[in-house]
């Protein structure tokens, strides 16, 4: 069965570096997603992306976050200056052409000293 | 985005089934009810989703009301593995965010 995928699962970092997160989407899949998660709280949006473009945006999305879809199967999550309160889990999800159902990958666990 | 209401946390005992609720008052026509799971920090697992009809699936069944103000996951023989925090949401399709509530923690125990 086709599942996002996303590397690394474990990502340290020192505060003010910069970090990219990985993710597969599954193929054929045309909308793209990253959600958050700190430590003992809710799963938050963070963006989603359709036709190489934003389409939606939260508040939690600064200009520190970057989106790509750098070739036909990644989509990365780009933090320009790290701080330690982007000490997540980030999930990347997608959906198909009909944009219903979104499929979570397993997240990569992100660690701000 | 509906808002959903949901127990914070429910037991079931091994083998027996599970029965979620949730109350969605304030749905809309076009609005679908999902369920997902998470179990430990790993990332949401989609279960199922339904517009008005009942659905069935081989994870789980969802029964929604006919009036769509509230609706029940059943996981029919929950297992120690189907211990996880559920959440319902009901949200439109078309590449659109998900909200995520604080679910219900269910707790299967032997």
């Amino acid at each position: 069965e086709p599942e996002v995928t996303q590397t690394p699962s474990h990502q340290v970092t020192q505060m003010g570096q910069e970090v990219i997160l990985r993710c597969v989407p599954i193929s054929n899949h045309l909308y793209f997603y990253w959600y958050r998660q700190i430590l003992g709280q809710k799963v938050e949006f963070l963006v989603s992306f359709y036709n190489n473009e934003i389409s939606e945006k939260s508040e939690i999305f600064d200009d520190q976050f970057s989106v790509e879809r750098p070739d036909g199967s990644n989509f990365t999550l780009k933090i320009r200056s790290t701080k330690l309160e982007d000490s997540a889990m980030y999930f990347c999800a997608s959906s198909g052409v009909f944009a219903d159902t979104q499929y979570f990958g397993p997240g990569t666990r992100l660690t701000v000293l | 985005d509906a808002k959903t209401t949901q127990p914070t946390s429910m037991d079931c005992a091994e083998g027996r089934a599970a029965n979620l609720p949730c109350n969605h008052s304030t749905i809309s026509g076009n609005e679908y009810v999902y369920w997902y799971r998470q179990i430990h920090s790993q990332g949401p697992q989609y279960i199922i989703h339904g517009l008005k009809n009942n659905e069935t699936n081989e994870m789980a069944s969802l029964i929604i009301t006919e009036d769509r103000k509230s609706s029940t996951l059943i996981l029919p023989h929950a297992t120690l593995r189907d211990t996880a925090v559920y959440y319902c949401i009901v949200r439109v399709t078309g590449g659109f965010k998900t909200i995520f509530g604080a679910g219900t923690r269910l707790f299967v125990k032997a």
